[in-house]
Formats: C-alpha cells, sequence, structure tokens
C-alpha cells in the first residue's frame, strides 16, 4: 500500500516562512493535494494537483513536488495559519491516501 | 453556494448497523463523484470510499478497512449520498465528513457527523 510521511510538528514565526513536507515513492508522478483543518472545523482544500489554488485561498499558499517530496509552502505566516495540515494523492493500488498530518504552530 | 449536510450518526452498539446520509446543494450533484472521510479522535483523515457520477458508471470503491462492511450509493433525484455501515467495530468511531470529489481530490466538505461505535 501506498503511504505518505509527514513531519508531526513545524513552527513558524510570525511573518516568516513554513515548509510542510509530505514524503512518499516517487510522489513527484502523482497529482498532491494539500488540506488545511483547524480545531472543531471541516477540512478545506488549500492547494490541488501540486501547485493550484482555490479560489479564496491566499496566495501566501503555494506547492511544489518533485522526486520522492512534495511541499506546502506558507509565506508570510499568519496567526490565523495555525492548523493542520494533510496532503493527499490518489494511488491505483491504494486509491485516496492522506499523509499523517502536520501541526503548524505560529510562535 | 455549495452545501453538503451529514445527517444520520450516533452511538450504537458493536456489530449494528448505521446509515449515514448527505444531502447536497448548490451544484448539479449527478456530475459529481462523492466521497466519505473519516476522522477518528484525535487522529488524522481517513478515505473511506467513494461513488462515480453515473456518467463514469456510478461505480464505488473503498478503503481496504471497510470493504465488505460499507456501501456507498447514490439518489440523484434527491441529490443525497449515503454511506451505510454494517457490522460495525468500535474503530470505526470517528467524525464522518461527505465531501464532493473532483479529479481524485475533494474540493467541499460537510461539517460532519460523529459516530460512536460502543457497548
Amino acid at each position: 500500500s501506498y503511504e505518505l510521511t509527514q513531519p508531526l510538528s513545524v513552527s513558524v514565526a510570525l511573518g516568516q516562512t513554513a515548509r510542510i513536507t509530505c514524503g512518499g515513492n516517487n510522489i513527484g508522478s502523482k497529482n498532491v493535494h494539500w488540506y488545511q483543518q483547524k480545531p472543531g472545523q471541516a477540512p478545506v482544500l488549500v492547494i490541488y494537483r501540486d501547485s493550484n489554488r482555490p479560489s479564496g485561498i491566499p496566495e501566501r499558499f503555494s506547492g511544489s513536488n518533485s522526486g520522492n517530496t512534495a511541499t506546502l509552502t506558507i509565506s508570510r505566516a499568519q496567526a490565523g495559519d495555525e492548523a493542520d495540515y494533510y496532503c493527499q494523492v490518489w494511488d491505483s493500488s491504494t486509491a485516496d491516501v492522506f499523509g499523517t498530518g502536520t501541526k503548524v504552530t505560529v510562535l | 453556494e455549495v452545501q453538503l449536510v451529514e445527517s444520520g450518526g450516533g452511538l450504537v452498539q458493536p456489530g449494528r448497523s448505521l446509515r449515514l446520509s448527505c444531502t447536497a446543494s448548490g451544484f448539479t450533484f449527478g456530475d459529481y463523484a462523492m466521497s466519505w472521510v473519516r476522522q477518528a479522535p484525535g487522529k488524522g483523515l481517513e478515505w473511506v470510499g467513494f461513488i462515480r457520477s453515473k456518467a463514469y458508471g456510478g461505480t464505488t470503491e473503498y478503503a481496504a478497512s471497510v470493504k465488505g462492511r460499507f456501501t456507498i450509493s447514490r439518489d440523484d433525484s434527491k441529490s443525497i449520498a449515503y454511506l451505510q455501515m454494517n457490522s460495525l467495530k468500535t474503530e470505526d468511531t470517528a467524525v464522518y465528513y461527505c465531501t464532493r470529489a473532483v479529479q481524485f481530490y475533494f474540493d467541499y466538505w460537510g461539517q460532519g457527523t460523529l459516530v460512536t461505535v460502543s457497548s
């Protein structure tokens, strides 16, 4: 089965840049999607197909994907960006797979 | 405005059944695949399964953890997706989210409904 590995937590200073990684075997050959989940709320799509932002998502959120690692980058981090972030891919053998999740703390 | 509203959650004993509903509005329901995703208390997201639109055969796919016990169906005339859960186990306790699926990602989510499996 296909697995996606994320760091448990990432800390970032207010106004600085946070990078959240998502590791998977040859993930660069897949489309990666990212979700933000704040406490007590449903997840929200923030990046789809590696680097595309849905309408309403700030330009501060960007994504990249290559080799065995996909990355979600949050520029000029704000207090409101504190949340759990999950990557997700479709794999032909496992179907939809979510990453383990990363808790982002803005200091 | 796209809205997805789940219902049907609650407390159920192990081995029993429960059916969740997802009522959609704000888009042409029949044009989209629909998916269910769950989240156990304090844990991460777990994909449960999805149903394709009729244009793609209306077929279903399931996670290995629920295959053979859970069934997803849809009623396009009512804009409702269902999740029939049989032979429930304590490890099925979770918030269940209904999502709209687009090219294998989930662009809209409901607010979730809690299912607690306990004796």
